[in-house]
């Protein structure tokens, strides 16, 4: 089945500090991903949606200028948290939209914690 | 903002014994789709439900669609103690690429 790679799976960084999440479809072409982001014990709330060779759409609430998206290729897409502050610590996953299979593929995440 | 709701929120069982979630979404889908998601991890697919299906299987796994009620059941039998994770439906509606409503989870704890 398709495979969607998340890196890093977890990291710590100093507040202040930007910090790159990438997102990348290994065995399928994916025109268009998306960036959830999760709190504890909570459901995925849909950050962005990103498409290939095109600007991200921001979900209402979602700060552009905070969460750079970059899908400059058909298998990869990044997620850059600017500026990085502790309220800024969640559980953020990736997915990618095999659009051959109607179906969704999910990476592992990336718990991002700001000290 | 999440389309569906789930209930219950939390369910706790002993292994061998059948656990039961619903969904109840508010759009036209596509289809529906039911997620696991072990603590600190990424989701995994368990299975897609199409508008036009009332029922489907997989395995252990039942999953019901009831369009004129928008709602949905994932039955899991004879729960094990690796079943322990969150359930979460999503629903693809008719007019998205992709674009996943999720519901707010169900928290399965079994029990050996």
């Amino acid at each position: 089945g398709a495979v969607v790679s998340q890196h890093p799976s977890r990291v710590i960084c100093k507040s202040g500090t930007s910090v790159k999440i990438e997102c990348r479809s290994l065995d399928f072409q994916a025109t268009t991903m998306f960036w959830y982001r999760q709190f504890p014990k909570q459901s995925l709330m849909l950050m962005a949606t990103s498409n290939e060779g095109s600007k991200a759409t921001y979900e209402q609430g979602v700060e552009k200028d905070k969460f750079l998206i970059n899908h400059a290729s058909l298998t990869l897409s990044t997620l850059t948290v600017t500026s990085a502050h502790p309220e800024d610590s969640s559980f953020y996953i990736c997915s990618a939209w095999d659009r051959g299979l109607e179906k969704l593929f999910f990476g592992s995440g990336t718990q991002l914690s700001v000290l | 903002s999440q389309q569906g709701e789930e209930d219950p929120q939390a369910l706790s069982i002993q292994e061998g014994e059948n656990a039961t979630m619903n969904c109840s979404y508010k759009t036209s889908i596509n289809n529906l789709q039911w997620y696991r998601q072990n603590s600190g991890r990424g989701l995994v697919h368990l299975i897609l439900i199409r508008s036009n299906e009332r029922e489907k299987h997989s395995g252990r796994l039942r999953v019901t669609l009831d369009t004129s009620k928008k709602s949905s059941s994932l039955l899991i039998t004879a729960s094990r103690a690796a079943d322990t994770a969150s359930y979460f439906c999503a629903t693809l509606s008719t007019d998205s690429w992709g674009k996943l409503q999720f519901g707010a989870g169900t928290q399965v704890v079994v029990t050996p």
